[in-house]
């Protein structure tokens, strides 16, 4: 079974904050992603990745960065949280060549 | 116009009926089709993926697709109330997904 796993579930963080999100997968996926969701919104896409080193912006990236050090570790950055970045952060991860995405628990981030 | 839409719902139906949950789509190119469970608080499982037109069976579930009318559903059979969950349907033509944003689907005893 793939198995991905994020650093933290809930988190609480002060406007202005660093914030880093971690993401780990043990199936040695070439291709991971993050996304934000929020209600009525739905799933939004905000960096993904498809090697060690690599990274492309989703449709939201404003705000956020991300680091790829190593190829099961995908971990997004945001440099100065803000209210509006409150959310539900999915990372999920992709072999590459196939299509399906397998995703991780979920970090609930909230800014004050 | 969305690329992927669902209607919200809730789709409420009894126990032991069958629930049905739709999907359409707007990029004819799209190749592969995906439906997502997502329980409150929770993040989405896959549970079903289908790519060539017609039905795929899994257990309970069943896929259908229809690339001429850009139409995909998810038919679940005898609903149980631990179905109830949001499901999501996913598009791609790229290794990259397109989200609806999910019906929501209750099953009362």
């Amino acid at each position: 079974d793939v198995k991905v796993t994020q650093s933290s579930r809930y988190l609480v963080k002060r406007t202005g904050e660093k914030v880093f999100l971690e993401c780990v997968q043990d199936m040695d996926h070439e291709n991971m992603f993050w996304y934000r969701q929020d209600p009525g919104l739905g799933l939004r896409l905000i960096y993904f990745s498809y090697d060690v080193k690599m990274k492309e912006k989703g449709d939201i990236p404003e705000g956020y960065s991300v680091s790829r050090e190593k190829k099961e570790r995908f971990s997004l950055i945001l440099e100065s949280a803000s209210t509006n970045q409150t959310s539900m952060y999915l990372c999920a991860s992709q072999y590459q060549g196939a299509y399906e995405q397998y995703f991780g628990p979920g970090t609930r981030l909230t800014v004050t | 116009q969305k690329e992927v839409e669902q209607n919200s719902g809730p789709l409420s139906v009894p126990e032991g009926a069958i629930a049905s949950l739709n999907c359409t789509y707007s990029d004819r190119g799209s190749q592969s089709f995906f439906w997502y469970r997502q329980y409150s608080g929770k993040s989405p499982e896959l549970i079903m993926s289908i790519y060539s037109n017609g039905d795929k069976e899994d257990g309970r579930f069943t896929a259908q697709l229809n690339k001429a009318s850009q139409y995909v559903s998810l038919l679940i059979r005898d609903s149980q109330p631990s179905d109830s969950a949001t499901y999501l349907c996913a598009v791609s033509n790229t290794d990259k997904l397109i989200f609806g944003t999910g019906t929501r689907l209750q099953v009362f005893p």
